[in-house]
């Protein structure tokens, strides 16, 4: 029952650094995403994929990049890391684009990024 | 622009009924999701309404009205567990989601 997981779960950073946020599903999901969460806003789109090898830039793109090579995974990196962000990242998957038809997202458990 | 209004927090009693307002403007309209998320975890689908009128799903009920721009979420039969902040999220006509900022539930016994 692992559903969508997401590591690590915590991590600080320094300004400038880099670092990889890795998602894995187990439920064969051809479209995966990642949003952010900060406090006061709602969740917003950073990127998402419709299937391997395929990415899209969401609301949110600037200072993040992702890689798709496997369908079950799906890789947030950021090049270099600011105070901007800091927040709480989350994965999410499903079976048919998110906003078509009554397919739920499923999410992993966050992943809390501080940049200092 | 697109927007989504929800209170930022509300507080009930167990065992009492709540209901969790949702207006929104948007370009386009394709659904409107709503999910419950307990403090510090995954958000969890609790429901999807397209057309008008009420979906019910055990203590759980989703209402819609497309003309008003407007949805609740009817909570019956509080329980503690019920404490959580519930999100609202409208597809747009690109069947874009976009997400309300939630609503924390406080439950008190």
């Amino acid at each position: 029952n692992a559903g969508v997981t997401q590591t690590p779960k915590f991590r600080v950073l320094k300004t400038g650094q880099s670092m990889t946020l890795l998602c894995a599903q187990d439920m064969n999901h051809e479209y995966m995403y990642w949003y952010r969460q900060d406090p006061g806003m709602g969740l917003r789109l950073i990127h998402y994929s419709v299937g391997e090898g395929t990415t899209a830039k969401g609301e949110v793109p600037d200072g993040y990049n992702v890689s798709r090579l496997k369908k079950q995974n799906f890789l947030l990196g950021l090049e270099s890391a600011a105070p901007s962000q800091t927040s709480v990242y989350f994965c999410a998957s499903s079976s048919q684009l998110a906003g078509e038809g009554p397919g739920e997202l499923f999410f992993g458990e966050g992943s809390r990024l501080t940049v200092l | 622009g697109q927007n989504i209004d929800q209170p930022t927090e509300m507080t009930a009693t167990e065992g009492a009924i709540v209901q969790i307002n949702c207006t929104y403007q948007t370009s386009g309209f394709n659904g409107l999701f709503w999910y419950q998320q307990h403090a510090g975890e995954a958000p969890t689908f609790l429901s999807y309404n397209v057309l008008d009128g009420l979906e019910e799903k055990g203590r759980f009920s989703s209402f819609l009205s497309r003309s008003k721009g407007y949805s609740y979420l009817l909570l019956k039969e509080l329980q503690m567990k019920d404490s959580a902040s519930y999100l609202c999220a409208v597809a747009d006509s690109n069947y874009q989601l976009i997400w309300g900022a939630g609503t924390k539930l406080i439950i008190k016994p």
